[in-house]
């Protein structure tokens, strides 16, 4: 199975909103609305920040938002803050009873 | 709160056998039909789900580690284990031991990793 393809950085100036986007087929994104997003700071484990494409974990600041287009999902970060500053994956569940994951977005709060 | 704490040797050999163990406290793994997974991170790279496992048995693994992954539950000891078979310098990883929500259909629950070199 191939990785979910997503852009390799992108960066945004405090208080600005940013989107990251998460590209798979019809057998993954496209197949379900089990699209989720994590966040990853350095030496730490993931942290789940979107599940099932829209939904917030209780806990996770209303500034993340996830949606998503045919078989592309998307990460907004709204009111960027330095703390935002880390490794973003998406993943999704596939129509092999599998999980894939992105290769990750590293975002940059300048 | 349920916590996970990953165990198990930091180097292996190449073509050996990797295995890793995860202990789950806080709660039975039993618990609200949670599955539990391995995922790895080699140094400076992306996330790779390895597999995941059922607390009855059933077992799920990612197609491009050809049958080198074994997953398995030991419920009396509230574990859970994973086996990588024939490894190489490319299976050098963090690995993550982490439950799958049902309910979520994403892992909201990670360990901390551990790091295992695959070197001669």
């Amino acid at each position: 199975q191939s990785a979910l393809t997503q852009p390799a950085s992108v960066s945004g100036s405090p208080g600005q909103s940013i989107t990251i986007s998460c590209t798979g087929t019809t057998s993954d994104v496209g197949a379900y609305n089990y699209v989720s997003w994590y966040q990853q700071h350095p030496g730490k484990a993931p942290k789940l920040m979107i599940y099932d494409v829209t939904e917030r974990p209780s806990g996770v600041s209303n500034r993340f938002s996830g949606s998503k287009s045919d078989n592309t999902a998307f990460l907004t970060i709204s009111g960027l803050q330095a703390e935002d500053e880390a490794d973003y994956y998406c993943s999704s569940f596939t129509t092999t009873t599998t999980w894939v994951f992105g290769g990750g977005t590293k975002l940059t709060v300048l | 709160q349920m916590q996970l704490q990953e165990s198990g040797p930091g180097l292996a050999k190449p073509s050996e056998t990797l295995s890793l163990t995860c202990t789950v406290s806080g709660g039975p793994i039993s618990r609200s039909n949670y599955y539990w997974a391995w995922i790895r991170q080699p140094p400076g790279k992306g996330l790779e789900w390895i597999g995941s496992v059922f607390y009855k048995g059933s077992t799920y693994y990612n197609p491009s580690l050809k049958s080198r992954a074994t997953l398995s539950v030991d419920t009396s000891k509230n574990q859970f284990s994973l086996k990588l078979t024939s490894v190489t310098a490319a299976d050098t990883s963090i690995y993550f031991c982490a439950r799958q929500s049902p309910i979520l259909h994403s892992v909201d629950n990670w360990g901390q990793g551990t790091l295992v070199t695959v070197s001669s």
